[in-house]
């Protein structure tokens, strides 16, 4: 079964600092997606990128930028010099194949986010 | 583009009664997403509908079931409404791809069961 594990319950930063949020996945398909999704205090979740499991490179948006590692099952995600507007629950999530016995087809399974504060 | 869009923001109930709760996708979006994210327990994947059909299910009991209408808008109906039942209900739509689309998330229903 699918799973996924973001084992930084909290985080607290100061302005400008870097900080990485950890998100390791469990799956039997071979063919999956990974996401990170914002959800800011207003309680919408804001995506911020989808990623396939043959595409290993890592990708930068701004200060944003994600590391996937297929062989240690890790979608990392960095936010260099961060900002207020930064604090946020990060989601990371997962979506797996028709191949992976079918219900799970369509759903995204998702870890139990990260809080995330930055402080001024 | 308008986003996805939920109504109402709030529903405040009482144990047994029933909840309606409505989605509507973005303008060319075919498939809607429910999810239930309840204090402790993190976001649950509830049902998917495509071209009006249910195409999956989470673990959930029967009392929660929706359906999707021919413009591609869903409810969500709860029944017989239980404490637990209070948290955010998060309705998202895709272009209905499964598995290779991105989900896009509304701004959510807030119920709260007394």
């Amino acid at each position: 079964a699918q799973k996924v594990t973001q084992a930084q319950t909290e985080i607290s930063v100061v302005e400008k600092e870097d900080v990485t949020l950890d998100c390791v996945y469990e799956t039997r398909d071979t063919t999956y997606y990974l996401f990170w999704y914002k959800q800011p205090p207003s309680g919408e979740l804001v995506f911020l990128i989808r990623r396939n499991s043959f595409d290993e490179q890592n990708e930068i948006s701004g200060r944003y930028s994600w590391n996937f590692q297929k062989s240690t099952s890790s979608f990392n995600f960095t936010i260099t010099a961060s900002q207020v507007v930064d604090s946020a629950v990060y989601f990371c999530a997962l979506s797996e194949g028709f191949n992976a016995g079918g219900t799970s087809y369509g759903k995204l399974t998702f870890g139990q986010g990260t809080i995330l504060t930055v402080h001024p | 583009e308008a986003g996805v869009t939920q109504s109402p923001t709030h529903l405040i109930k009482t144990r047994g009664q029933q909840a309606t709760l409505r989605c509507s996708p973005i303008s060319g979006h075919t498939s809607v997403y429910w999810y239930q994210q309840a204090l402790g327990l993190g976001l649950q994947f509830l049902l998917w509908y495509d071209e009006g059909e249910e195409r999956n299910r989470g673990n959930f009991p029967p009392r929660f079931s929706g359906r999707q209408f021919p413009n591609y808008s869903s409810e969500l109906n709860v029944n017989a409404l239980e404490l637990e039942d209070s948290a955010l209900y998060l309705c998202a739509s895709s272009r209905g791809q499964g598995m290779t689309d991105t989900q896009y998330f509304g701004p959510g229903t807030r119920l709260t069961v007394l």
